[in-house]
């Protein structure tokens, strides 16, 4: 089994539409997780941490349910700037915080 | 605001040379890692480097590979005999080490091509 798994899309979306993907995750004992967004050829910048509770930045939310080992995440009012891959990234149990990539979702948004 | 910096930011060789990627990891980060992307596929993990010796490494980081921090602010990817498997997308990430969910911060990557 896959430590990260991700649909990987593509999502095709008009701009000011919501669109909301997820992942899930293999290892129970992972203790944080992140969204990355990688444009083409690029290096993953990091777009949200992933909280308990849920947490929101802007047009942009993410949940995480331990119990499913799912995460996901919801963009609003999509943007032609959203258009990018995201990356579902978690931290394994280590000492060293290496972090597993999913194979990304990759969102494209028109005009 | 501090970045990660690698050079260079493409690298062409021969199947059997040796390679040295360079990286500059941010001033007060801890923790040094190396990642690769092969073209279409996910970022994958190669090996994490703390108090100036490896961590961890994955599988794929065999005899052939090996890490350097040769002075204080480089961190170095040295592949010993290039194989046309290596190209990809290198990136090099560093972090504080203030816990699980400190931000790892990645270079811009080098793409390094094997002939």
């Amino acid at each position: 089994r896959k430590e990260v798994e991700q649909d990987p899309g593509p999502f095709n979306v008009p701009e000011g539409a919501t669109v909301a993907f997820n992942c899930t995750y293999s290892n129970s004992a992972s203790q944080s997780f992140f969204w990355y967004r990688q444009d083409c050829r690029k290096e993953p910048k990091l777009l949200m941490s992933v909280y308990s509770s849920g947490n929101e930045d802007g047009r942009f939310t993410a949940q995480l349910n331990r119990a499913s080992q799912y995460i996901s995440l919801l963009i609003r009012d999509s943007k032609l700037s959203d258009s990018a891959t995201y990356l579902c990234v978690v931290n394994m149990p280590s000492a060293d915080y290496k972090l597993s990539f999913g194979a990304g979702t990759t969102v494209t948004v028109r005009a | 605001e501090p970045e990660v910096t690698q050079t260079p930011s493409h690298q062409v060789t021969q199947m059997g040379q040796e390679v040295i990627l360079r990286c500059v990891p941010i001033s007060n980060h801890l923790y040094f890692y190396w990642y690769r992307q092969i073209l279409g596929q996910k970022v994958e993990f190669l090996v994490s480097f703390y108090n100036n010796e490896i961590s961890e490494k994955s599988e794929i980081f065999d005899d052939q590979f090996s890490v350097e921090r040769p002075d204080g602010s480089n961190f170095t990817l040295k592949i010993r005999s290039t194989k046309l498997e290596d190209s990809a997308m290198y990136f090099c990430a560093s972090n504080h080490g203030q816990g699980v969910t400190d931000t790892q911060y990645f270079g811009p990557g080098t793409r390094l091509t094997v002939l």
